[in-house]
This record gives structure tokens, C-alpha cells and sequence, in this order.
């Protein structure tokens, strides 16, 4: 079917480990972009990519890297997990600059 | 930098009573806004967008939201509750900033509708 999905939808790892989070969508949508949602904050922007190969900083961008090799993927990577990183992480895609955003149903991240 | 202020973390409405969520924004170009809901455990769907046509827009299941470029405003109503129109809802806003688009949320408002 087509759509965003996310990959795994829970995960528990810990501390000092690297974790990949995975997006995928059948759109061919251009911008893609990876929020984390904490209570009290809402979501915020991690990263985004305006196309394959060109991808952005948000606005809480340390300790995560992203890649866009393919159109229809964006991972999302923590290098070394912190607890701090606990949050659910949602991919959202778009056609274009200021287009509706879809998003996928997230990733609920526990960092012990 | 554009900046959304949603007034109220959490408000609790009757059924069959008006719903009102409260939206500020701040941009120093006319912005894009926007009305997002999320259900328990899933992601945010669109449910309504200003894009500087009609000032009062339209959205699904009800929710409409009307453009006030006086007060900064961009308040979502729906006339009348449902038990199916609790979720969190959360607005938005987009403005062109060196080419790029950058979407900011505010902190959302978890709507609750008693029986």
C-alpha cells in the first residue's frame, strides 16, 4: 500500500549504542523530515531533506545523523544513545515547500 | 523566525458544545498555518491550511479556522463536540526563510470531550 512507514515502531536499546530508525514512503515525495515528540515540547525538527542527497539541520540536530541516498528513504541515526533521546520519533514526507505533511505512525524510542 | 504560541495545554468541552483551541504565530513574512490532529498512538494528520486565499478556512470533520492578520491569530473552532474529536491538536506554522521551508509546531492542546 502506499504511504510512510517507520521502522521498528518500538525499540529499547541502551546507552552508548546506535540505533537506526527507518523511513520509507511510495510517494516520490521531494522533502521528507524527521521530528521528535517530548511532552512539553511538542515536536521538533530534527532534520530534513529537500531531495536525495541533500539533507538539512533542524532545530535540535546533535547527536543524530541522517543519509538520503534514495528518494524513498530516510534513516535516522543516534551514533551513541543517550537517555535524553527517549521520545517518539515521527517521518513525515511532502511534495513540495509548504504542502501538507504526511506522517508515519512513529517510533517510540526507550534509551535505558 | 516564525514562532507558534497554542494557549491552553489541555481543554475539556462538554458534547455537543463549541470548541475552541487558541493559536498565536509569529513571522515577519505572511506565513503558512496549519491545523494538525493526532489520535492516540499515531501519527499527525492535516486537517485544515491558510494559505492566503480565504481567511476563513475549512477543514475536515467540522474544524474550521479563520485568519486574523491583526491579532496573529489563527484559532481552530468546530461548533459542536463529538467524543471522536478527542486527540491532540497541534498548529503550525511555515514561512519562506532563505529558500528553504521550515515548519514549526506549537506545544499542542489536548482536547477532551465529556459525555
Amino acid at each position: 500500500d502506499a504511504g510512510i512507514t517507520q521502522s521498528p515502531r518500538y525499540k529499547i536499546t541502551e546507552t552508548g549504542r546506535q540505533v537506526t530508525l527507518m523511513c520509507h514512503q511510495t510517494w516520490s515525495h521531494s522533502y521528507m523530515f524527521w521530528y521528535r515528540q517530548d511532552l512539553g515540547h511538542g515536536l521538533r525538527l530534527i532534520y530534513y531533506s529537500a531531495a536525495a542527497d541533500i539533507t538539512d539541520k533542524g532545530e535540535v540536530p546533535d547527536g543524530y545523523v541522517v543519509s538520503r541516498s534514495k528518494t524513498e528513504n530516510f534513516p535516522l541515526t543516534l551514533e551513541s544513545a543517550t537517555r535524553s533521546q527517549t521520545s517518539v520519533y515521527f517521518c513525515a514526507s511532502s511534495a513540495g515547500q509548504f504542502r501538507e505533511l504526511f506522517f508515519g505512525e512513529g517510533s517510540r524510542l526507550t534509551v535505558l | 523566525a516564525q514562532s507558534v504560541t497554542q494557549l491552553g495545554s489541555h481543554v475539556s468541552v462538554s458534547e455537543g458544545a463549541l470548541v475552541l483551541l487558541r493559536c498565536n504565530y509569529s513571522s515577519s513574512v505572511p506565513p503558512y498555518l496549519f491545523w494538525y490532529v493526532q489520535y492516540p498512538n499515531q501519527g499527525l494528520q492535516l486537517l485544515l491550511k491558510y494559505t492566503s486565499a480565504a481567511t476563513l478556512v475549512k477543514g475536515i470533520n467540522g474544524f474550521e479556522a479563520e485568519f486574523k492578520k491583526s491579532e496573529t491569530s489563527f484559532h481552530l473552532t468546530k461548533p459542536s463536540a463529538h467524543m471522536s474529536d478527542a486527540a491532540e491538536y497541534f498548529c503550525a506554522v511555515s514561512a519562506p526563510q532563505g529558500g528553504s521551508e521550515k515548519l514549526v509546531f506549537g506545544k499542542g492542546t489536548k482536547l477532551t470531550v465529556n459525555p
